[in-house]
């Protein structure tokens, strides 16, 4: 039981917008924490999407987003395209586990 | 151009040890903490632990520690994880990552392929 819960599936059609939520608590998201996102394809390693927050690598595409409110962050997807299907995590550190670095539970994105 | 580049597969016994190596290049090895992170076959991500190579510095995960150890050595840029005696239930692939840009914090901006450890009979 990971302590940033995160939907187990989102889906919408291509072109659309979703969003992935990204749920925690004062002890980590809530304590100013920075969140990072990343996207893992079948068979491939976790590739970083967003990291502190908001911030993009280079390359990653500008409809990737990310963003906190209180206890949760939220990594949204606008243009949803087939390329995007892959599974979603979010991680942060937790101040109840000594500081210690946490992952999401995950979340799988389908492109109906 | 950053790169970190992991051992090969591994299948052990149970009770067997193990030792699988991260080899950083393209930056200041000693400048990144290197981390862990340990996926279950058809399960996600956990974060196994970090080395801070300048000093060795180490920090597991409360589901690892007394489980692993992380290691570094500096002179190689190399940095390991290690096992002393294997379960089934360390089958997985490890992934060692660093972060994007300079942190104090860890996170995966930069990963390797990925060692996947078969533990079976």
């Amino acid at each position: 039981q990971s302590v940033l819960t995160q939907p187990p599936s989102v889906s919408g059609a291509p072109g659309q917008r979703v969003t992935i939520s990204c749920t925690g608590s004062s002890s980590n998201i809530g304590a100013g924490y920075d969140v990072h996102w990343y996207q893992q394809l079948p068979g491939t390693a976790p590739k970083l999407l967003i990291y502190d927050f908001n911030k993009r690598p280079s390359g990653v595409p500008d409809r990737f987003s990310g963003s906190r409110s209180g206890t949760s962050a939220s990594l949204a997807i606008t243009g949803l395209q087939a390329e995007d299907e892959a599974d979603y995590y979010c991680q942060s550190s937790d101040s109840s586990l000594n500081g210690h670095y946490v992952f999401g539970s995950g979340t799988k994105v389908t492109v109906l | 151009e950053v790169q970190l580049v992991q051992s090969g597969a591994e299948v052990k016994k149970p009770g067997e040890s193990l030792k699988i190596s991260c080899k950083g290049s393209g930056y200041t090895f000693t400048s990144y903490y290197i981390g862990w992170v340990r996926q279950m076959p058809g399960k996600g991500l956990e974060w196994v632990g970090i080395v801070f190579p300048d000093d060795s510095h180490t920090r597991y995960g409360p589901s690892f520690e007394g489980q692993v150890t992380i290691s570094v050595d500096k002179s190689i840029s190399v940095a390991y994880l290690q096992w002393s005696s294997l379960k089934a239930s360390d089958t997985a692939i490890y992934y060692c990552a660093r972060a994007l840009v300079y942190s104090s914090s860890w996170y995966g901006g930069y990963w390797g392929q990925g060692t996947l450890v078969t533990v079976s009979s």
